[in-house]
């Protein structure tokens, strides 16, 4: 089946630097998402995006975060200056449609530690 | 965002069936009802999904009550890789609803 691939699989770095998570959508996927999850924590929504723009995003997704499809294969999640708090498992997620019957392919995640 | 409840916590010994019951009162008409699980270290996976009728696929069954106000993911025979937390979900039938909202899910623990 195929897969949705995230790098890195882990990412450290220090407080109030910028980092860059990388997701490969399955190729013929129109709807891209971004979710995290705070260890321990349930998953939560943090954006959705189609056609080049933003559909839908959450209050968690503030002026820090943005996301990108830079060259029709690559979807990034930037987080312009990290905070502790932005610690957590990242995943990316795609689906061909926004049909409610379709499902959505995760990926395998990037744990973000901001020191 | 429609609510599902679940419980906190189930166990299972392995090989024998599953039932994971989740309520969902304020089930609108035309909302589908998804289930993914999400193994340790792994992002969330799909598992089925239904609207009315009673589903099944190579991971699972899911039982919809008549009148859709609860539904129950059945795992034949459990093994130690179903050890996960599974959860249930609502699509509302809302055309601008764009994401899945996860609760917090039921744990599974499979008991060799």
């Amino acid at each position: 089946e195929p897969e949705v691939t995230q790098t890195p699989s882990h990412q450290v770095t220090q407080m109030g630097q910028e980092v860059i998570l990388r997701c490969v959508p399955i190729s013929n996927h129109l709807y891209f998402y971004w979710y995290r999850q705070i260890l321990g924590q349930k998953v939560e929504f943090l954006v959705s995006f189609y056609n080049n723009e933003i559909s839908e995003k959450s209050e968690i997704f503030d002026d820090q975060f943005s996301v990108e499809r830079p060259d029709g294969s690559n979807f990034t999640l930037k987080i312009r200056s990290t905070k502790l708090e932005d610690s957590a498992m990242y995943f990316c997620a795609s689906r061909p449609t926004r049909g409610q019957y379709e499902k959505l392919f995760f990926g395998s995640g990037t744990q973000l530690s901001v020191l | 965002d429609a609510k599902t409840t679940q419980p906190n916590s189930m166990e299972s010994n392995e090989e024998e069936p599953v039932h994971l019951p989740c309520n969902h009162s304020t089930i609108s008409g035309t909302d589908y009802i998804h289930w993914y699980r999400q193994l340790p270290s792994q992002g969330p996976e799909y598992v089925i999904h239904g609207l009315t009728s009673n589903v099944n696929n190579r991971m699972a069954s899911l039982a919809i009550a008549e009148d859709r106000k609860s539904s129950t993911l059945i795992l034949h025979r459990a093994t130690l890789r179903d050890a996960a937390v599974y959860y249930c979900i609502l699509i509302i039938s809302n055309f601008g609803n764009e994401k899945l909202t996860f609760g917090t899910g039921t744990r599974l623990t499979i008991i060799p």
